[in-house]
């Protein structure tokens, strides 16, 4: 079974400063996806980033990059420039994908706890 | 733009009612998702459905079951809800061919009393 943890329940930041919120997981799988979501206080869930286990270059969105360990089975998001807008429970999540009995695929996801981000002006 | 909606964002039950949750997506996916978000736990999976009446289970489906009758809606059932079933419940979707892009509707708070 696969695991994901993230230890930092709370994290601030002040506006314009660089934050890193940090996640581990464990499996004994060797190809899947590494994620990190948002949901900001409306609820609606969005992706922010995804990391494909087999590329070693670390993946970059704008201001949102990450810093993927997988020998150590560590994935770090880093937020530069923090915005007032990034506000917003994160969490780090975990997929395998796997194939019906009818031989297509669907992917599972497994969540962390998450981590409270609030930006101060 | 892709969409998932769900019935309701707040909903109110007494203690043995059965209760319906739906979703619609408008994205044509064959994948679809339920799951129940708490803090400290983050979301866990309920049931996910990968065809119209297919179904399995996920990590936690005690006391829900799941109807998928169309291919753009898949509703959660609770048989016979109660106060531990209070909670926050999302329904995503994901197509076959892109797996790793799972969408996710806006969530339904439910309160069981």
């Amino acid at each position: 079974a696969q695991t994901v943890t993230q230890s930092q329940p709370e994290m601030s930041v002040q506006e314009a400063e660089t934050v890193t919120l940090s996640c581990t997981y464990d499996t004994s799988e060797n190809n899947y996806y590494l994620f990190w979501y948002k949901q900001p206080p409306s609820r609606q869930m969005i992706l922010v980033i995804r990391q494909e286990a087999y590329k070693q270059q670390n993946a970059t969105e704008n201001r949102f990059s990450v810093n993927f360990q997988k020998a150590a089975k560590s994935f770090s998001l880093k937020i530069s420039d923090s915005q007032l807008g990034d506000t917003a429970m994160y969490f780090c999540a975990f997929m395998i994908w796997g194939w019906n009995a009818g031989g297509t695929s669907y992917g599972k996801l497994t969540f962390g706890q998450g981590t409270i981000l609030t930006v101060h002006p | 733009d892709v969409k998932v909606t769900q019935s309701s964002r707040y909903l109110v039950k007494r203690t043995g009612e059965k209760v319906f949750l739906e979703c619609v997506q408008d994205m044509d996916h064959e994948n679809m998702f339920w799951y129940r978000q708490d803090p400290g736990l983050g979301l866990r999976l309920i049931y996910f459905s990968y065809d119209v009446k297919m179904k399995e289970k996920g990590d936690i489906p005690e006391g829900y079951s799941v109807s998928r009758e169309k291919k753009e809606r898949f509703s959660l059932i609770l048989e016979s809800a109660s106060t531990n079933q209070t909670s926050m419940y999302l329904c995503a979707s994901s197509s076959r061919d892109r797996v790793y892009e799972q969408y996710f509707g806006p969530g339904t708070r439910l309160t069981v009393t």
